[in-house]
C-alpha cells in the first residue's frame, strides 16, 4: 500500500514563527502536493512538485514556500506564521504521467493552530 | 476554470437509508472524476473514480456514474451504515494539467444514526 506520512499530526505555533511541515512518501512517486483544508472551502492546492527541486504554485501559495531536496520528501514552510494560516494541511503524492486514471494518495493531515 | 459543486451538508440519515450526494462539474474536455472519503481524524482516501462518459465507479457499496450530458457524478449507496459517517469530496482532473492535479468540491458531511 502507498503510504504518505506527515511527521506532525497536531502543532501549535505562535504568530511570526517559522513553521516546517514534513511529508514523506514510500512509493517512489514523482508528484507531491500540499493542500490546505478549511470548512466550507474544501481542499485548495498550495504547491505542487513534479520532481526533485521542481515546484509549481497552486491556487493559494501566498505566505508559503516548499522544499523538495529528495524525491520522497516534500516540506511546506510557513516563513512567518499568521493566525489565518490555522488550518488542516494535507500532503499527497502520485505517479507522474498516468493519464486519466491517475490516483492521488493522501497523508493523514497536520492540524496547525497559530496563536 | 474548472470547478466542482457539491450539495451542502450535513446529510443526516438513519441506518439502512438510501444515500445520494449530488456533484456537478465544470471543465473543458473530458475530465476524470473522483469521490474521496475522509473519516473523522483521518486524511482522504480514494473511494471510486470514472475516467470517461457513462463509466460507473463502484466500491464498498457506493456507486457513481459519469454523466457527460448533465456534467454530473452523483454518489449513491443503497443502504448506509453508521460506519459510513464521514465527509465526502467530489473531485476532477483534466487534460489541461495532464491529469496530474485535482480540483475539489467543498465536501459533504454524512451523518448516519443507528
Amino acid at each position: 500500500d502507498v503510504k504518505v506520512t506527515q511527521s506532525s499530526r497536531y502543532l501549535v505555533k505562535r504568530t511570526g514563527e517559522k513553521v516546517f511541515l514534513e511529508c514523506v512518501q514510500d512509493m517512489d512517486h514523482e508528484n507531491m502536493f500540499w493542500y490546505r483544508q478549511d470548512p466550507g472551502l474544501g481542499l485548495r492546492l498550495i504547491y505542487f512538485s513534479y520532481d526533485v527541486k521542481m515546484k509549481e504554485k497552486g491556487d493559494i501559495p501566498e505566505g508559503y514556500s516548499v522544499s523538495r531536496e529528495k524525491k520522497e520528501r516534500f516540506s511546506l514552510i510557513l516563513e512567518s506564521a499568521s493566525t489565518n494560516q490555522t488550518s488542516m494541511y494535507l500532503c499527497a503524492s502520485s505517479l507522474f504521467g498516468q493519464g486519466k486514471g491517475n490516483t492521488i494518495y493522501f497523508g493523514e493531515g497536520s492540524w496547525l493552530t497559530v496563536v | 476554470g474548472d470547478s466542482v459543486t457539491q450539495m451542502e451538508g450535513p446529510v443526516t440519515l438513519s441506518e439502512e437509508a438510501f444515500l445520494t450526494i449530488n456533484c456537478t462539474y465544470t471543465a473543458t474536455g473530458y475530465p476524470s472524476l473522483f469521490w474521496y472519503v475522509q473519516y473523522p481524524g483521518e486524511g482522504l482516501q480514494l473511494l471510486l473514480k470514472a475516467t470517461k462518459a457513462d463509466d460507473k465507479g463502484s466500491n464498498k457499496g457506493f456507486e457513481a456514474t459519469y454523466r457527460k450530458e448533465t456534467t454530473s457524478f452523483h454518489l449513491e449507496k443503497g443502504s448506509v451504515q453508521v460506519s459510513d459517517s464521514a465527509v465526502y469530496f467530489c473531485a476532477l482532473s483534466d487534460r489541461d494539467t495532464g491529469f496530474q492535479k485535482l480540483v475539489f468540491g467543498t465536501g459533504t458531511r454524512l451523518l448516519v444514526s443507528p
